[in-house]
């Protein structure tokens, strides 16, 4: 069975204070990692999928990385709109997602 | 715009009545999938279908129904059996073949029971 352990649970930044967030899993066999950012009340916004170990993909003030059995989302210098709870889910059969329980991050002006 | 639109926003449910909450996609995804997400739990499987007129559980399909008549629907029953209908709903779709893994998402619905 696939397990995703996402941590923290909840993280509290200043703003320009940069951290990394963690995702570890198990699975028998990855077919790819997502991130997804998920703002209260609405659905998850895709943004990134990792494929193998080492990948690595940025976007604006983010970065995600792929190892073996984890994955972290660096955040360079937040903002508050990047205030979010972020969602990390892999994939090892055909068609369905295992996700984790999110890291809700809150970035202080 | 494509996209993911679910319906409606919130629904509110009295005892004993099924609900549904409707789903429809305009991006020509084959897959579509209904997640309940409650607070402090990851996302969890209620049913996907890969195709039309084809459907599968997930992991907590037990006082739930779906249909998929049509490629661009696919909607959600919560019947009276769903002792715990209180969550918030969310429908998603992808491609099936090819590369593209990826699961988007549509807004969402807040069901909450009277």
């Amino acid at each position: 069975e696939d397990q995703v352990t996402q941590s923290p649970e909840a993280l509290r930044l200043q703003e320009g204070e940069s951290s990394s967030l963690n995702c570890s899993y198990t699975v028998s066999g990855l077919r790819g990692l997502f991130w997804y950012r998920q703002d209260p009340g609405k659905g998850p916004e895709f943004l990134f999928t990792l494929y193998s170990a080492g990948e690595e993909k940025e976007k604006e003030r983010l970065k995600a990385t792929l190892t073996k059995k984890e994955s972290f989302l660096h955040i360079t210098a937040p903002k508050p709109e990047d205030s979010a709870t972020y969602l990390c889910a892999v994939q090892s059969g055909y068609s369905t997602l295992t996700f984790g329980k999110g890291t809700m991050l809150l970035v202080s002006p | 715009d494509g996209g993911i639109t679910q319906s409606p926003k919130y629904l509110f449910r009295k005892e004993g009545q099924n609900v549904t909450l409707s789903c429809e996609q305009n991006l020509n995804h084959d897959a579509m999938y209904w997640y309940r997400q409650d607070p402090g739990q990851g996302l969890r499987l209620i049913y996907y279908s890969q195709i039309v007129n084809d459907f599968q559980k997930g992991d907590i399909a037990e006082g739930y129904s779906v249909s998929r008549e049509k490629k661009e629907s696919f909607p959600l029953t919560v019947t009276s059996a769903q002792k715990n209908p209180t969550a918030f709903y969310l429908c998603a779709s992808r491609p099936a073949w090819g590369p593209q893994e990826t699961q988007y998402f549509g807004p969402g619905t807040r069901l909450l029971v009277l």
